[in-house]
């Protein structure tokens, strides 16, 4: 079974740059997340996507980061424009459907480090 | 808002030795996951815990979830130099739909 895929591996960006991720889920899985990590803590969720509907998006920074879900299949995330603290590791994970009576693992892609200088 | 807290930060032991990591939520929980992150890598769900009072066991891995469901351990019996790497908490508070990472303890196991 392939894994969660996700593009660039590496970006390198100045600040006010632009900057996209691509996330491909695994195959069936309903719901997808984007998740920040920065160097030393735990990933933190940005957002949550159920098929192609917003599950959560409160921790999404909305002046500068955007994502999106079209056909319910694979999703980017935007950062428009990129400040210094936005460096990190951007993880993508997806799971079976899950809800609040029934939550299941999440399995992660290989991440997208991004250095914003 | 929710927090979930994790201690130690840090731990170094000698292989062989054992490992213990505790996880402290603000709030109650309706289950709890760990996850294991390699350095350089990917977190890697572990397993999950859903039932007051739980204990599960994987080979040297011990995994317990508080009669209170607001705080979890995980314990590994004799480490080994493949244990290395960051242990991660995630809650998911009663009524919730997305899962709350800890802060993670990093073990460094010295051969």
């Amino acid at each position: 079974e392939a894994g969660v895929a996700q593009s660039p591996r590496y970006k390198i960006i100045e600040k006010r740059q632009s900057v996209a991720f691509w996330c491909n889920p695994i195959s069936g899985h309903a719901t997808l997340y984007w998740y920040q990590q920065i160097l030393g803590q735990g990933p933190k969720l940005l957002i949550q996507f159920q098929n192609n509907g917003v599950v959560d998006d409160s921790q999404l920074p909305k002046d500068r980061f955007s994502a999106e879900r079209l056909k319910g299949v694979d999703s980017t995330l935007k950062i428009q424009p990129a400040k210094l603290e936005d460096s990190a590791v951007y993880l993508c994970a997806s799971s079976f459907r899950s809800s609040a009576v029934s939550y299941n693992e999440q399995f992660f892609g290989p991440g997208t480090r991004l250095t914003v200088l | 808002g929710q927090q979930v807290m994790q201690i130690p930060q840090y731990q170094h032991v000698q292989e062989g030795e054992d490992f213990t990591t505790y996880c402290n939520s603000s709030t109650t929980l309706s289950n709890i996951q760990w996850y294991k992150q390699r350095p350089g890598g990917h977190p890697v769900f572990l397993i999950q815990l859903v039932k007051s009072g739980e204990v599960k066991k994987q080979k040297r891995l011990t995994f317990q979830f508080g009669e209170a469901k607001k705080n979890s351990s995980l314990h590994i019996t004799a480490t080994q130099t493949t244990d290395v790497g960051t242990y991660f908490c995630a809650g998911l508070e009663t009524g919730a739909n997305n899962l709350f990472f800890g802060t993670g303890t990093r073990l460094t196991v010295i051969p």
